[in-house]
């Protein structure tokens, strides 16, 4: 079993549209919690960094932190076209990124 | 904007040859990190430098893969022969340092091993 599973998707919403994005993990360790977004044939952008638990607002975007049940969301107000991508989650236990563990993304498509 | 520079962006080689990838970081950054990022899953570091220092390399596989960071500056993994399970993307990124700061991650070079 994988440390950090996410839904797999893939997902398509129609434009406007509320998006949730999930993860769960099994090491309690972690204590660091990011979103990226990938566009196709693109490397990983960082949307989202949040440490520890609580919820974490930027815009359109709302980050989840669940560390009680081991279970992290990403919310997408209003969700647009140009959101279509891989969104992973990732997670590690301290600072250093080189430690984080990745979520094989959720593909999610924003029909107009 | 700067950006991580990687190149090529495509390679395409026969099992048994050799490749290399380039990297150049966003100037000013002082951590630099390979990850191989297989079709449909997250990616995985295999290297992690701190100026010309590794500072992770557990999972690299030292029998076929190197990587180096001469000067501290820019960095190349090689691989060496390539084998049909290495067809992958491979993305670079760097970071102003060790503890808390945000990876900016580069285009990727996607491999084909045929």
């Amino acid at each position: 079993q994988k440390e950090v599973e996410q839904d797999p998707g893939p997902l398509s919403v129609p434009e406007g549209a509320i998006v949730s994005l999930n993860c769960t993990y099994s090491n309690s360790a972690f204590q660091y919690f990011m979103w990226y977004r990938q566009y196709s044939r693109k490397g990983p952008e960082l949307l989202m960094y949040t440490y520890s638990s609580g919820n974490k607002e930027d815009g359109r975007f709302t980050a989840q932190v669940d560390k009680s049940s081991k279970y992290i969301s990403l919310f997408i107000r209003d969700s647009q076209p140009s959101d279509s991508a891989t969104y992973l989650c990732a997670m590690s236990p301290g600072a250093n990124a080189g430690k984080s563990t990745f979520g094989d993304g959720t593909t999610l498509t924003v029909k107009p | 904007e700067a950006e991580v520079a990687q190149s090529p962006r495509y390679k395409i080689t026969e099992k048994s040859q050799a490749v290399a990838f380039w990297c150049d970081p966003i100037s000013g950054h002082a951590t630099l990190y390979w990850y191989r990022q297989i079709l449909g899953q997250g990616p995985e570091l295999l290297v992690q430098f701190q100026d010309e220092s590794v500072v992770d390399d557990s999972q690299l596989p030292k029998d076929r893969f190197s990587a180096e960071r001469l000067k501290g500056v820019d960095s190349t993994l090689k691989i060496q022969p390539a084998e049909l399970g290495d067809s992958a993307m491979y993305l670079c990124a760097s970071s102003l340092g060790l503890a808390g700061e945000t990876q900016y991650f580069g285009p990727g070079t996607r491999l084909l091993v045929l």
